[in-house]
């Protein structure tokens, strides 16, 4: 099984700024490679997917990069909106599982 | 517009079963994998299992393999997971999610959501 680590586990960082959340996976994943965002009391939203490409309607302030193992996540100025958990995922390898990270908590500084 | 709408959720004693429901609309259903994920109070997301848009390609998480069984009933756009010998542990909001239009295949991210069912596992 593959297994996905983000760092650090809570971010904090003022509304304006740049916030770079991480994910690591155990092996190669390619670019298959998903990030979410949640909210308290809601269902999770496919920010990205194939590691850079933004899911529909997601703002152009939400980045993806890397490939094989490393992968970053950047909010390029922190909207109030913005401040919620996110979830890595891999979905490379076969068969399943497809192993989400163990998610970053983005906090108002 | 897409829909997902989960349901069979609530209280079940350790070694009971429960099955949920996924009732979907806005797309051909019979065309998609569909997956169930699962995310304990206050904690992070897990995957449970995945089912190919015909049906015979059934994949499950090592926590639930062998106590879990995924299916669907593309007649009635609806996906099952069927929870036999129920844990503790498997306490946790139940979703049922769909991949992005794009990716019809079993290896895909997971672009749209349900919005849960709870289930409580206790005595």
């Amino acid at each position: 099984e593959i297994v996905m680590t983000q760092s650090p586990a809570t971010l904090s960082v003022s509304p304006g700024e740049r916030a770079t959340l991480s994910c690591r996976a155990s092996q190669s994943v390619s670019s298959n490679l998903a990030w979410y965002q949640q909210k308290p009391g809601q269902a999770p939203r496919l920010l990205i997917y194939g590691a850079s490409t933004r899911a529909t309607g997601i703002p152009a302030r939400f980045s993806g990069s890397g490939s094989g193992t490393e992968f970053t996540l950047t909010i390029s100025s922190l909207q109030s909106e913005d401040f919620a958990f996110y979830y890595c995922q891999q979905y490379n390898n076969w068969p399943p599982p497809y192993t989400f990270g163990q998610g970053t908590k983005l906090e108002i500084k | 517009e897409v829909q997902l709408v989960e349901s069979g959720g609530g209280l079940v004693q350790p070694g009971g079963s429960l099955r949920l429901s996924c009732a979907a609309s806005g797309f051909t259903f019979s065309s998609y994998a569909m997956s169930w994920v699962r995310q304990a109070p206050g904690k992070g997301l897990e995957w449970v299992s995945v089912i190919s848009g015909s049906g015979p390609g059934t994949y499950y998480a090592d926590s639930v393999k062998g106590r879990f069984t995924i299916s669907r009933d593309n007649s009635k756009n609806t996906l099952y997971l069927q929870m036999n010998s129920l844990r503790a542990e498997d306490t946790a909001v139940y979703y049922c999610a769909k991949p992005p239009g794009y990716c019809s295949i079993t290896s895909c991210p997971l672009g749209y959501w349900g919005q849960g069912t709870l289930v409580t596992v206790s005595s």
